[in-house]
């Protein structure tokens, strides 16, 4: 079965560093690229990044650049978005999905990581 | 490329039709259109009905259509099951991904 499992639930603080995973199964890792999404409490989805495989090229939003970073390991087919220095915005649920290139809807979506910031 | 869905909400009941709209602010392509149609239930992930503007995701039942092309798309679900009451989001992937604000079909 093709899927995306994503990391459990995560609780911090404002300034606190945090690395959330999308591991993939069930297909080959390096066919499909991986995005990452926000969606804040009631609100839509925003698009924060994405990467292939394939070469482990990376791309960040603007709107996410220098906030997030998002890597990947191969070996273990895992997608990877961290947080050196977290703040209360980012409380939200991040979603990966996959997609078959930049030019492709995204067909499947992790379960979401619901992440909340306080003090 | 900034994309409006209306309506906000849509209230309907089991059976009816149902027509969702989104306008994106520029053309999307000149070759294709480089749009898809997705739903969210509460406590849920978004799933892919539509994309390429017309064309059902895998496993996504025949009541559901897409339709449309350059800046003007139209999601809709006729004979309305209980499980489609849910929010739809639009979405273009031309270039960096963007999503309509979303429509909520409720009861």
């Amino acid at each position: 079965e093709v899927q995306l499992v994503q990391s459990g639930a995560e609780v911090k603080k404002p300034g606190e560093s945090l690395r959330i995973s999308c591991k993939a199964s069930g297909y080959d890792f390096t066919t499909y690229w991986i995005t990452w999404l926000r969606q804040m409490p009631g609100k839509g989805l925003e698009w924060m990044g994405r990467t292939d495989p394939s070469d482990s090229y990376i791309y960040h939003s603007p709107a996410f650049e220098g906030h997030v970073t998002i890597s990947l390991d191969k070996s273990t087919t895992t997608a990877f978005l961290q947080w050196n220095s977290l703040k209360a915005s980012d409380t939200a649920i991040y979603y990966c999905a996959r997609h078959y290139s930049s030019l492709h809807a995204f067909d499947i979506w992790g379960q979401g990581t619901m992440v909340t910031v306080s003090s | 490329i900034v994309l409006t869905q209306s309506p906000d909400t849509l209230s309907l009941s089991p059976g009816d039709r149902a027509t969702l709209s989104c306008r994106a602010s520029q053309r999307l392509s000149t070759s294709k259109d480089y749009f898809a149609w997705y739903q969210q239930r509460p406590g849920q992930a978004p799933r892919l009905l539509i994309y390429d503007a017309s064309t059902r995701a895998t496993g996504i039942p025949d009541r559901f259509s897409g339709s449309g092309s350059g800046t003007d798309f139209t999601l809709t679900i006729t004979r309305l099951e209980p499980e489609d009451f849910a929010v739809y989001y639009c979405q273009q992937y031309g270039g960096s991904p963007t999503f309509g604000p979303g429509t909520k079909v409720d009861i």
